[in-house]
């Protein structure tokens, strides 16, 4: 079977760094996605990784541990609009993705 | 995401009736994914088309749902007899082509379906 987890819930200051991580159990391995997701709205592509290390783009980061079956996003220098839901999935193959529960971060003041 | 147009945005059904989906895919796109989320839930998969085929519909309910992709035109997702626990948000997104990198980016801003 599919496994992702990651955190429900996060809460992080504005003007902070947050690390949002992410566990897998896949069949396969065709590279993991990060999305946004704002309430109501669709998700939005932030990051894909799929050999092992960081991937920085502006002020979001992602890491793959292929060998962990980890990744995590980073992102700095908090905004009130990154409020929002931050959606893992994996590709497990020549198959659609699978995507965890998603986190909700809330950025507060 | 703006490429991958959905309609409607929004649908109330009354329990029995058919609720019809539409999702046109980003120009040049010839795959489309189908998804449906609940409140407080993920993304689930439920179907995987490409032009005139389903390749993989694994997450589709055997009864009442059935998706196309034809030839010309957008891509149906097509939920007859409806029931209260249909009411979710259904996600298309479209690529170009499956199986490697980074090619299932961009979704459509979703079908919000309420079944009253």
């Amino acid at each position: 079977g599919q496994n992702i987890d990651q955190p429900t819930e996060m809460t992080a200051t504005e003007g902070a760094i947050v690390q949002i991580n992410c566990t897998y159990q896949t069949s396969g391995f065709n590279g993991l996605f990060w999305y946004q997701q704002h309430a109501g709205e669709a998700p939005t592509f932030l990051s894909y990784n799929v050999l092992d290390g960081l991937e920085e783009k502006g002020r979001f980061s992602s890491f793959l541990s292929r060998s962990k079956g980890y990744s995590y996003l980073l992102l700095k220098e908090l905004q009130m609009k990154d409020s929002a839901s931050y959606l893992c999935a994996v590709k497990p193959g020549n198959t659609p993705l699978v995507f965890g529960k998603g986190t909700r971060l809330s950025v507060i003041a | 995401n703006a490429g991958v147009m959905q309609n409607p945005r929004h649908l109330v059904r009354r329990r029995g009736q058919e609720a019809r989906l539409r999702c046109s895919p980003m120009k040049g796109h010839s795959h489309v994914y189908w998804y449906r989320q609940l409140p407080e839930e993920g993304l689930k998969f439920m179907v995987y088309l490409q032009k005139e085929n389903i390749i993989d519909e694994s997450g589709m309910p055997k009864e009442r749902f059935s998706a196309e992709f034809p030839k010309e035109g957008p891509s149906i997702l097509r939920i007859q007899q409806v029931v209260r626990g249909d009411s979710a948000a259904y996600f298309c997104a479209s690529s170009s082509l499956s199986g490697t990198g980074n090619t299932e980016a961009f979704f459509g801003q979703g079908t919000r379906l309420t079944v009253v």
